[in-house]
C-alpha cells in the first residue's frame, strides 16, 4: 500500500464546474498536510496547507479528516488555468522530517 | 528574487559517465533535498540535508551522492549513471527542519541516461 494515495485521473471537467479530489495517507502520526500544484514537467508549487479546521483560499477549499486519514481539495468555478496536476503531500516530523508525495491527480478543464 | 537554481535543465548522457547536477538557493535555508519524479510514482526523496556537512539518505539513495560544504549549495552526483536513473529531478529547500514550512523547488533537470 502506498503511503499517500491519489486517484491519478484525469478529471475532465467543463469551465465553471466544481471538482473535488481526495487523498488518503497511511501514517496516522502524520502532522503536516499540503496540496501542491504542478504544471506539465515543471516544479511543484505550494497551493495551500491543510489544517484540521479546514481552510479556504478563494475558489479552493481544503479539508483534513484525521480519523479517516484523508484530505480533500475542492475547486469551485473551475478555470482553464486550473488545468494541472495536484499533488497531495503529507509530512511527518521524525528524525528525517520527510515529506511524502502522492502520485498526483490530473485535472483538465475544458471550454 | 528568492529562488532555488538548478542546472542543467536538460541532460543526456551515457551509462557510466559521471555527472553532477548543481543546486543553489539564495534564501539562507537550512534544509535542502533532492527528489526524482517518475510517472505514476510521485516524487521520491533521494537525499536531504539539515545543515552544512549534515546529509542523510532518503527513500531512494542508491546510485547517488550529495555534499553540503556550503549552506547555499547541494549538488547531486551520479558517479556511474545507469538507464534506470533516467528521470526528472528536483532540488528543493525550506527554511528549517519542520515539515510545516513551505518547500521551494528548483525548475527541474530532465536526465536521460542512454
Amino acid at each position: 500500500r502506498k503511503e499517500v494515495e491519489q486517484d491519478p485521473g484525469p478529471f475532465n471537467v467543463p469551465e465553471g464546474a466544481t471538482v473535488a479530489f481526495n487523498c488518503t495517507y497511511s501514517n496516522s502520526a502524520s502532522q503536516s498536510f499540503f496540496w501542491y500544484r504542478q504544471d506539465c514537467r515543471k516544479e511543484p508549487k505550494l497551493l495551500m496547507s491543510v489544517y484540521s479546521s479546514g481552510n479556504e483560499d478563494g475558489r479552493f477549499t481544503a479539508q483534513l479528516n484525521r480519523a479517516s486519514q484523508y484530505i480533500s481539495l475542492l475547486i469551485r468555478d473551475s478555470k482553464l488555468s486550473d488545468s494541472a496536476t495536484y499533488l497531495c503531500v503529507v509530512g511527518f516530523n521524525n528524525a528525517g522530517n520527510m515529506l511524502t508525495f502522492g502520485g498526483g491527480t490530473r485535472l483538465m478543464v475544458k471550454p | 528574487e528568492a529562488q532555488v537554481t538548478q542546472n542543467p535543465r536538460y541532460l543526456i548522457t551515457v551509462t557510466g559517465k559521471k555527472l553532477t547536477v548543481t543546486c543553489s538557493q539564495n534564501m539562507n535555508h537550512e534544509y535542502m533535498s533532492w527528489y526524482r519524479q517518475d510517472p505514476g510514482l510521485g516524487l521520491r526523496q533521494i537525499y536531504y540535508s539539515m545543515n552544512v556537512e549534515v546529509t542523510d539518505k532518503g527513500d531512494v539513495p542508491e546510485g547517488y551522492k550529495v555534499s553540503r560544504k556550503e549552506k547555499r549549495n547541494f549538488p547531486l552526483i551520479l558517479e556511474s549513471p545507469s538507464p534506470n536513473q533516467t528521470s526528472l529531478y528536483f532540488c528543493a529547500s525550506r527554511l528549517g527542519a519542520a515539515t510545516n514550512e513551505k518547500l521551494f523547488f528548483g525548475s527541474g533537470t530532465q536526465l536521460s541516461v542512454l
